[in-house]
């Protein structure tokens, strides 16, 4: 069975400060991995996604995630956060092909003025 | 090209009565799921279809929630009768099956009263 942990479920962080975000998943293959981003009242939007090429991925907003194999980590980082940034966070995990996605608790970001 | 389209987008009712959600995924998207989204959690998986058969809805509470999609393409959610948990987000999404792209419709917000 698969699982995501999103560590932190409220992150505050000044405006330019660095954002992360953290997930740790548990796959018993190698894992799809993905972020999305969403704001009030809307459906979610994909950030980036891991499907075993590249472990450094880059997403859209100049966010970023890391694949971390020994870690099982997969965290989100942007280096200078924006009050556009402000949103809830959800890090996801598939097995690949048509299986469906299982999604963490979810991270909400705060960016203070 | 056309995101997944999902109505209403928002509904109140009152507990036992029935309420019906539609979605209509991206043209060529084989794999349909449907998502309940309960508010500060992460979406979770209701019921998976793959073209018109149902690939997983080990899920679904079918005792009251039932699904279709009629030939593979639009597809309704159902409650029958409602509770006050069933107040959430329900969420569609549909992918091309290769495991690295799912797209979420906007979602519609139930409130059981």
């Amino acid at each position: 069975a698969q699982s995501v942990t999103q560590l932190g479920s409220h992150v505050s962080v000044s405006e330019g400060a660095l954002v992360l975000l953290r997930c740790n998943y548990s796959s018993s293959v190698p894992p799809y991995l993905f972020w999305y981003v969403q704001y009030p009242n809307q459906g979610l939007q994909l950030l980036l996604k891991y499907t075993s090429a590249a472990t450094l991925v880059k997403g859209i907003n100049g966010f970023e995630a890391e694949f971390k194999k020994s870690e099982t980590s997969f965290h989100l980082t942007k280096p200078s956060a924006h009050m556009s940034d402000a949103a809830e966070y959800f890090c996801a995990v598939s097995q690949g092909g048509n299986t469906p996605l299982v999604f963490g608790k979810g991270t909400r970001l705060s960016v203070i003025a | 090209e056309a995101g997944v389209a999902q109505s209403p987008r928002y509904k109140i009712i009152e507990k036992r009565q029935s309420v019906a959600f539609w979605c209509n995924p991206i043209s060529g998207h084989a794999t349909l799921y449907w998502y309940q989204q309960i508010l500060g959690q992460g979406p979770k998986l209701l019921i998976q279809f793959q073209n018109n058969g149902v690939v997983d809805d080990s899920q679904l509470p079918k005792d009251r929630f039932s699904a279709e999609r009629l030939k593979g393409v639009d597809s309704t959610l159902k409650i029958q009768p409602a509770k006050l948990e069933d107040s959430a987000v329900y969420l569609c999404a549909s992918s091309l099956g290769t495991g690295s792209g799912y797209t979420f419709g906007s979602g519609t917000r139930l409130t059981v009263v």
